[in-house]
């Protein structure tokens, strides 16, 4: 099993930019999440989605869309880049909502 | 609001010390606690935390829940310099796929 895997490693981006981070895992988990960690603000939520076709927003969703077509995949969108989207993101997934998340490798992404 | 609150933010022993990490919190809707290590990149699990005055153990590290005063403690005996890593400590909300993350500790240990 790869677990969760992302890509790109890292990116970089111009202002108003397009892109879209890949997340996808082999586990077979309904439950997956993106997150953005930046220096002393921790991990923050940005969608999660509870099964294909299911999404929502987290706790810092605007600038950035969700899809889930697939139970094994789960891209995030940035529309316009902004240099404040300039952070790492990380995804992760869970076979149900009680229990531990696995995470991703992480996507360091610059917004220049 | 809800919140998780971590303290220190960052912690700088010997190898050999004994470390107690804290974790509080205010949210509505608890289900659980959980502790990540992260270390250069992708947080990894350690403990889940559901019912209070439960010890969960995994060799050198323990960790604890009080519902009733709304914190958690990580304790780490006998640190060795692969404990060095970020701390987190996160809430699931019940009812949701909700996680409200604290900013971390930063424990670094010294050889």
């Amino acid at each position: 099993n790869a677990g969760v895997t992302q890509t790109p490693k890292f990116q970089v981006l111009k202002t108003g930019q397009s892109m879209t981070l890949q997340c996808a895992q082999d586990m077979n988990h309904e439950y997956m999440s993106w997150y953005r960690q930046d220096p002393g603000m921790g991990l923050r939520l940005i969608h999660y989605s509870v099964g294909a076709g299911i999404t929502d927003q987290g706790e810092v969703p605007n600038g950035y869309n969700v899809s889930r077509s697939t139970t094994e995949d789960f891209p995030l969108r940035l529309l316009s880049a902004a240099p404040s989207q300039t952070s790492v993101y990380f995804c992760a997934s869970s076979p149900d909502r009680y229990n531990e998340q696995f995470f991703g490798p992480g996507t360091r992404l610059t917004v220049l | 609001e809800d919140k998780v609150v971590q303290s220190p933010l960052s912690l700088v022993v010997h190898e050999g010390d004994t470390v107690t990490l804290n974790c509080s919190y205010e949210v509505t809707n608890f289900r659980s606690l959980l502790w990540y290590k992260q270390e250069k990149k992708a947080p990894t699990f350690l403990f889940m935390l559901t019912s209070s005055g439960i010890e969960k153990k995994s060799g050198r590290l323990s960790s604890i829940l009080d519902k009733k005063e709304l914190f958690s403690i990580l304790n780490i005996t006998a640190t060795q310099t692969g404990d060095s890593a970020i701390y987190l400590c996160a809430v699931l909300f019940s009812g949701t796929y909700k996680y409200i993350f604290g900013t971390g500790t930063r424990l670094k240990v010294l050889a």
